[in-house]
């Protein structure tokens, strides 16, 4: 089957603008959870969504959001984009909240900020 | 704060030996970690998990190990394969019904033909 799919793939942006990412959880998962990955701070958890609300938050700031739709799929929207905000951004599915089942991580996004 | 932490940033060994990495965490109440692993532009894989009143899990090749008194879990990896070389990366699940894992900063692998 389908693994998690994310779109697009990389993405360059300037600072002040906003972005949406996509993410396509595997079929039958309904939990979705999105990562950061920086160099310096490492693979940082920024919310989780299970049946469309959001069930756990990381410590960012509220420029950071993002939703679940009907059909599980998940996206995160940035706004007003800073430099510091350039990173890999994850998506992960599971098929329950908790994570215990394993999460199964997409190729990620690619985001560049300028 | 960094609740969990792989001291070794990288390691190196000779193929068809043991590869051993290491974790240590200081939350008490993580209790349920997991091992991925993540090659250069690829999401993390996931591996192999513990939950914490085991103290080993063991899958194929790869065997992790929890001592929960010394907050310290190990990947052990055997025999190591040169494609297992990939950056390793450490995770912990707190109590409660909360999917938020916390992650170590990773360990990079490489394995030796």
């Amino acid at each position: 089957k389908a693994g998690v799919t994310q779109t697009p793939r990389y993405l360059i942006k300037t600072r002040g603008q906003q972005v949406t990412l996509s993410c396509s959880p595997i079929s039958g998962h309904r939990s979705v959870s999105w990562y950061q990955q920086t160099p310096g701070q490492g693979l940082q958890f920024l919310f989780e969504y299970f049946s469309e609300t959001q069930r756990n938050k990381g410590n960012f700031p509220g420029r950071f959001s993002g939703r679940q739709f009907s059909n599980s799929r998940s996206e995160m929207n940035v706004s007003t984009l800073e430099l510091g905000d350039s990173a890999l951004y994850l998506c992960a599915s599971s098929l329950a909240v908790g994570g215990r089942r394993g999460y199964t991580f997409g190729s990620g996004t690619r985001l560049t900020v300028v | 704060d960094q609740q969990v932490k792989q001291n070794s940033p990288s390691l190196s060994v000779q193929e068809g030996r043991i590869s051993i990495l290491n974790c240590d965490y200081t939350n008490s109440m993580f209790d349920y970690f997991l091992w991925y692993k993540k090659y250069p532009a690829e999401g993390p894989t996931f591996l192999i998990s513990i939950s914490s009143i085991k103290d080993k899990n063991e899958d194929g090749r790869f065997t992790v190990f929890l001592n929960k008194s010394a907050k310290h879990l190990s990947l052990h990896i055997v025999p190591s394969q040169p494609g297992d070389s990939a950056v390793y990366f450490c995770a912990a699940l707190g109590s409660g019904n909360t999917g938020k894992l916390i992650f170590g900063q990773g360990t990079t692998l490489q394995v030796k033909p």
